[in-house]
């Protein structure tokens, strides 16, 4: 079966320092990767999709960056974290197109301070 | 483009009593809608779909919604609310293109009281 897994759970980072949020997916091939990012108190934004390797689609302009290094690894990044980076990050995949779901990991909630 | 509309950042109900949650949409080309909870700190679930055919749609612990075209309107009911469904719910609008891109709305924390 398909698991999906995303480290770490929680994260309080200083302002100014680095991000590395990783996600992976077990199970299943070539699936359609995305990083989601829920603040407090609103929906889901998406941030970044890939299709495959070294294929990254970035959904809104801001100061995150997304990698896809391996087929079934997605990784979201930083250099300098903001205030406004703090939120719900979710992790999900999929296969396919149009109407098939997505599976979501548990989230890593990002605290900067 | 398209967009999710959810009406009710919050909505209350007591236990046994009919659960509505409105979700609107817009969309320029036929759409695949969804459903989704979230439980508190965790991942979202599926609870339903609607991609094509049957516009009344059933899914997990008793929910359903109706897809309305006339309204552009997917809203999720559940005939008896039980303790176990407070959690947050989310609509989402996807098409058939476009690599599972889902729009999601806002969010509707439900609340549900003895």
């Amino acid at each position: 079966s398909q698991t999906i897994h995303q480290w770490p759970a929680t994260l309080v980072q200083p302002v100014g320092s680095p991000l590395s949020l990783e996600c992976t997916v077990e199970g299943t091939s070539n699936p359609n990767l995305y990083w989601y990012r829920q603040a407090a108190g609103r929906g889901l934004q998406l941030l970044f999709y890939s299709v495959g390797i070294g294929q990254i689609s970035s959904e809104v302009p801001q100061n995150l960056s997304a990698s896809r290094p391996q087929d079934r690894q997605f990784i979201l990044s930083s250099k300098k974290l903001l205030l406004s980076d703090s939120g719900f990050y979710l992790c999900a995949w999929s296969v396919g197109f149009g109407g098939e779901k997505l599976f979501f990991g548990s989230g890593t909630q990002l605290s900067v301070l | 483009a398209q967009s999710v509309t959810q009406l009710g950042s919050h909505v209350s109900v007591s236990e046994g009593a009919l659960v509505l949650l409105r979700c609107n949409y817009s969309s320029s080309v036929p759409p695949y809608l969804f459903w989704y909870v979230q439980y508190p700190n965790q991942g979202l679930q599926l609870l339903l779909k609607y991609t094509t055919g049957a516009t009344l749609v059933k899914g997990i612990n008793g929910f359903e919604a109706e897809f309305k075209k006339s309204e552009t309107s997917f809203h999720l009911t559940k005939p008896s609310a039980h303790m176990s469904d407070a959690a947050e719910y989310f609509c989402a609008v996807g098409s058939s293109g476009g690599y599972n891109k889902l729009i999601f709305g806002a969010g509707t924390r439900l609340a549900v009281h003895p």
